[in-house]
């Protein structure tokens, strides 16, 4: 199947600084990619949805001046936390999709990212 | 609504034994469901998927059934092993409008 990688797999981060989380499509062309933010024990949350060229839609909640989202290739989007606080400490996962199915989404391993 | 704090669903069986999840999704227009696996520190991995004109699918011990009348859908492991132990999702799609993810069931594998 289709592999979709991110980096880095964990980080920790001071409050106050950005964090830049990349997720890579490695074998096929990601026209569009999203953002997922995953609390313990709670299920995946989407925040983003970005299209290759084109600004990211934000879901309702999601402060896009807070989590900036660049899709500039079919390979990589960034997810950029910036200011970062505590309660922005979270499980984040991108998952890609090739086709017009949004629904057939192939996703990566997550990063941790601590913010103390 | 759900409840701040509140855990995961857990289901625990004995290793050897079959075991059912269970997952009631929303969207009567869905037509497309999944079912993932979640590893604690991983990302989620695909089991099993099924279109909405089939209402069973098999794949190697796992078995997913969907029940369009109840909006019910269920994904069954046979002879369940310690590597079974997850949090599985099941996620609901419509083609352009990407995925919805239920809330999860905890699975744990007792010896």
């Amino acid at each position: 199947g289709a592999v979709v990688s991110q980096h880095p797999s964990r980080v920790i981060c001071k409050s106050g600084t950005s964090v830049k989380i990349e997720c890579r499509s490695l074998d096929f062309q990601a026209t569009t990619m999203f953002w997922y933010r995953q609390f313990p024990k709670k299920s995946l949350m989407l925040m983003a949805t970005s299209n290759e060229g084109s600004k990211a839609t934000y879901e309702q909640g999601v402060e896009k001046d807070k989590f900036l989202i660049n899709h500039a290739s079919l390979t990589l989007s960034t997810l950029t936390v910036t200011s970062a606080h505590p309660e922005d400490s979270s499980f984040y996962i991108c998952s890609a999709a090739g086709g017009a199915r949004l629904d057939e989404q192939y996703f990566g391993p997550g990063t941790r990212l601590t913010v103390t | 609504g759900e409840s701040v704090g509140l855990h995961l669903p857990t289901l625990s069986v004995q290793e050897g034994d079959n075991s059912i999840i269970n997952c009631a999704y929303s969207n009567s227009a869905s037509d497309y469901f999944i079912w993932y696996k979640q590893e604690s520190g991983k990302g989620p991995q695909f089991i099993i998927d099924i279109r909405s004109n089939m209402d069973k699918r098999q794949g190697q011990r796992v078995t997913v059934l969907l029940n369009k009348t109840v909006k019910h859908l269920s994904l069954q492991i046979a002879a369940t092993q310690p590597g079974d132990s997850a949090v599985y999702f099941c996620a609901e799609g419509g083609g352009a409008d990407g995925l919805t993810f239920g809330k999860g069931t905890h699975l744990i594998i007792q010896p």
